[in-house]
This record gives C-alpha cells, sequence and structure tokens, in this order.
C-alpha cells in the first residue's frame, strides 16, 4: 500500500462539462474526506465518509457537486455543470476512525475549468 | 462549526532564527492539533501534532504548544534552515473532521 492515491493529477475541462474524481484510500482505513484548496488558502473541508455512508458535507457542497463511496473502499466526487470558480486543487484523505489515527492526504487532483 | 484562525499570513526570517506561528480555535470540544507543512505543488505532510492532554511537545526543532483556556496553540521553529520554507497550516478537530487555518507562508533567507 503506498498511501492515498487519487486520479487524474490534472484535469482541464471547458465550462459546462461535467468532471470525476477518484480517491483509493490507505486500505484499511474507514475514513475518506474531501477537500478543495484554493491557491494560498487552507483546505476547506467539503464531505467525509465513514465506509460507505456520507457522514456530513460542507456547505460549500453545492447542488453540483456529489461524492460517493460505494463499497466503502474508492471514492468519486463528481462536479456537474463546472463553473470557472470550481478550478481548485481537490485533495483527499483517508484515516482510520478518528482525524488522528493515521490522517494521510493524497496529492491532489488539480481542476481547471476554461 | 468549528473556525480556526492562523497568522501571520507571511512571515520572514534568517537562516537559525526561530519562527513562531499561531493559531486560535473556536470549539471547546476540539481535542487534536495537527500542524502540516505544504511545499509547492505537493500535498500537505504532517509535521507534528498534539492532543488536549499535552500542553507541549517537541521534535528536533520542531516544537507545538497548546492552551486550551485561551483555546490557543502554536508552532515553533528553532534554528531555521531554507528547506523549512514552506506554507505551514494549523488545524483542530474533534471525533470528525480535520478544520484548517489559512496558512502562513515561511521565507528562510540564507
Amino acid at each position: 500500500d503506498t498511501g492515498v492515491s487519487q486520479n487524474p493529477r490534472h484535469k482541464i475541462t471547458k465550462r459546462g462539462q461535467n468532471v470525476t474524481f477518484r480517491c483509493d484510500p490507505i486500505s484499511e482505513h474507514n475514513r475518506l474526506y474531501w477537500y478543495r484548496q484554493t491557491l494560498g488558502q487552507g483546505p476547506e473541508f467539503l464531505t467525509y465518509f465513514q465506509n460507505e455512508a456520507q457522514l456530513e458535507k460542507s456547505r460549500l457542497l453545492s447542488d453540483r457537486f456529489s461524492a460517493e463511496r460505494p463499497k466503502g473502499s474508492f471514492s468519486t466526487l463528481e462536479i456537474q455543470r463546472t463553473e470557472q470558480g470550481d478550478s481548485a486543487m481537490y485533495l483527499c484523505a483517508s484515516s482510520l476512525s478518528g482525524p488522528s489515527l493515521g490522517y494521510t492526504f493524497g496529492s491532489g487532483t488539480r481542476l481547471t475549468v476554461v | 462549526g468549528e473556525n480556526v484562525e492562523q497568522h501571520p499570513s507571511t512571515l520572514s526570517v534568517q537562516e537559525g532564527d526561530s519562527a513562531v506561528i499561531k493559531c486560535t480555535y473556536s470549539d471547546s470540544a476540539s481535542n487534536y492539533f495537527p500542524w502540516y507543512k505544504q511545499e509547492l505543488g505537493k500535498r500537505p505532510q504532517l509535521i507534528i501534532d498534539i492532543r488536549s492532554n499535552v500542553g507541549e511537545k517537541k521534535d528536533q526543532r520542531i516544537a507545538v504548544t497548546l492552551n486550551k483556556t485561551a483555546k490557543h496553540f502554536s508552532l515553533h521553529i528553532t534554528e531555521t534552515q531554507p528547506e523549512d520554507s514552506a506554507v505551514y497550516f494549523c488545524a483542530a478537530s474533534g471525533f470528525q473532521k480535520l478544520v484548517f487555518g489559512t496558512g502562513t507562508r515561511l521565507l528562510v533567507s540564507p
């Protein structure tokens, strides 16, 4: 297990298109988190899962955003009808049953909406 | 919900000087306070953390202090080196998710 894996690393899309990102957590981690980070800012929480259950969603997660973790392993984050303001780094992290237990970030997916 | 404030936003020091970054949090239920270092284009990396039952923790040139009463915690880097230049983030959490500060860009000049 080489850590948290995110794909793709970079995505350029035209405004109005849909995009989907994937995160593969560390295998024994049952928690998975999504964050968004814009230049010069700290990671902003979007949502998190415990196994397959989505336990919390930020107000930042508009109805254009949806996340799934169907079998409690990998997760996908989809953005529909992308806007230029969606351009950011999307970070995934995973941990054991709480944030203080092995919290590890992936390398992120950089989204550019043109 | 939790809110974390961090300052300064930028900090420039000479090599060998000390650097201090301060954070405050709002939720008294928070019990875990990690610090992350992020280099340009890379993922945040955990450098040190502290739990609420401890007032201070040290790891070589890095130390963190926590004042639960004031809801305040700080990162101290001694004998800074150019490779310490990066953006540093504090965070706070209870049992759910980490909430991050806005970051401090540290520049260490040779």
